[in-house]
């Protein structure tokens, strides 16, 4: 158990649909990351949230959103699903803001039908 | 922007036998470099990292990866594969960003296959 927990682990929904990840970060880190493990694009980073503010944004697209709650753990919203969406969804955490190895969840796979 | 490339995207060595996964990096100022490793159905675990303070450095499980800023190279190394080494293997980097961020850049994988 990396500390960082993922929920669903496991999600199946249809196109059209939206859908919403949870993170909860290892306990004392105030960093939380979303990156996306797709067959075609490899891993993505997302978005970082730093003490519930948005530190970073990377390859996120406009359906999607997220957001850091005052307790630290962080919600992905992913809205108007489509098939190329699928993928597993990793949320990592760190202390700060730029610390380096990060602790990864296991991991939420979306399906999309 | 910084990335790496991963030489192999399939690596397949015999229990007992040394492993080498290749990285190579690409970076305008020294670079904070990673390895982690992701078996099936897992999460991302991290191996060992590199911060400019030694260039060889050890990581868990018996790997270890030199920085060799001339070849622009880090590659991954162990002197006797196990089975249970058997899995997906990320060279990452990492890069800070404007406001103060930060993001890893993933490698495509090296698959390592581990036979008997």
């Amino acid at each position: 158990d990396s500390g960082v927990t993922q929920t669903p682990k496991h999600l199946i929904t249809a196109t059209g649909q939206r859908v919403t990840l949870r993170c909860s970060p290892r306990s004392g880190d105030l960093s939380v990351y979303w990156y996306q493990q797709s067959l075609d694009q490899g891993l993505q980073f997302l978005i970082q949230y730093y003490n519930g503010e948005e530190r970073a944004k990377g390859n996120i697209l406009e359906r999607f959103s997220a957001q850091q709650f005052p307790d630290l753990h962080s919600e992905l919203n992913l809205s108007s699903l489509e098939l190329g969406d699928s993928a597993l969804y990793f949320c990592a955490s760190s202390v700060g803001q730029g610390d380096y190895g990060y602790t990864f969840g296991s991991g939420t796979r979306l399906t999309v039908v | 922007a910084q990335s790496v490339t991963q030489l192999d995207s399939h690596v397949s060595v015999s229990e007992g036998t040394p492993v080498l996964l290749r990285c190579n990096y690409s970076s305008s100022y020294s670079p904070s470099l990673f390895w982690y490793v992701q078996h099936p159905n897992k999460g991302l675990q991290l191996l060992l990292k590199y911060t400019s303070a030694a260039t060889l450095v050890k990581g868990i499980n018996g790997f270890e990866a030199e920085f060799k800023k001339s070849e622009t190279s880090f590659h991954l190394t162990k002197p006797s594969a196990h089975m249970s080494d058997a899995a997906e293997y990320f060279c990452v980097v990492s890069e800070g960003l404007t406001g103060g961020g930060n993001k890893l850049t993933f490698g495509t994988g090296t698959q390592l296959k581990v036979e008997l």
